[in-house]
């Protein structure tokens, strides 16, 4: 199985600010790599497929990049909506395995 | 608009089973497979296995192997995942998920674009 290790696994932010996560695969999964939010006691949303592409709806603070092994989600500027858990996900091979989440919190 | 609605919370005992529905409404439900998805508290997300809504083929995780059985109702646009054997460890929401997609020039790439609100499992004695 690829193991998708997210980094950091927590972070406190304050709104305004850039954030970064990290996901790194165990190999590689090309950019079949997509994003989540989920927030307290909901179901995930997808934020961005083939890692880097928006879905429709998606403010476009949201961004991604990468290839291969290595990923990055970055919100441009935090917003009070955006605190939240993270999650990448592979969808180059089954299973479809996802990284162990990075949470967002209020600074 | 698309939804997927999950069955109610279930409490079942160790060594038992349990059968979780998921119905689809609002697009075409032999178009698109579905995933489930699994959350232990706390936990990460965990992918368990996917069935083409249109052929009814599957694909499981081997951690599910043996003890997961998706199936589908193509007359009632409703998705089940039942797992046996069930254990503590089993104790989660389970999510049924649409695999969304977009066939491209650079290739075919798959997403979960509409979630159930979750079908919360208890395992106890």
């Amino acid at each position: 199985d690829i193991q998708l290790t997210q980094s950091p696994s927590f972070l406190s932010a304050s709104v305004g600010d850039r954030v970064t996560i990290t996901c790194r695969a165990s190999q590689g999964v090309s950019n079949y790599l997509a994003w989540y939010q989920q927030k307290p006691g909901k179901a995930p949303k997808v934020l961005i497929y083939a890692a880097s592409t928006l879905l429709s709806g998606v403010p476009s603070r949201f961004s991604g990049s990468g290839s291969g092994t290595e990923f990055t989600l970055t919100i441009s500027s935090l917003q009070p909506e955006d605190f939240a858990t993270y999650y990448c996900q592979q969808l180059n091979s089954y299973p479809r395995t996802f990284g162990q989440g990075t949470k967002v919190e209020i600074k | 608009q698309v939804h997927l609605v999950q069955s109610g919370a279930e409490v079942k005992k160790p060594g038992a089973s349990v059968k979780v529905s998921c119905k689809a409404s609002g697009y075409t439900f032999s178009n698109y497979a579905i995933n489930w998805v699994r959350q232990a508290p706390g936990q990460r997300l965990e992918w368990m296995g996917w069935i083409n809504a249109g052929k009814g083929n599957t694909k499981y995780s081997q951690r599910f192997q043996g003890r997961v059985t998706i199936t589908r109702d193509t007359s009632a646009n409703i998705t089940y995942m039942e797992l046996s054997s069930l254990r503590s460890e089993d104790t989660a929401v389970y999510y049924c998920a649409r695999d969304g997609y977009n066939y491209g020039s650079m290739g075919d790439y798959y997403y979960m674009d509409v979630w159930g609100k979750g079908t919360t499992v208890t395992v106890s004695s």
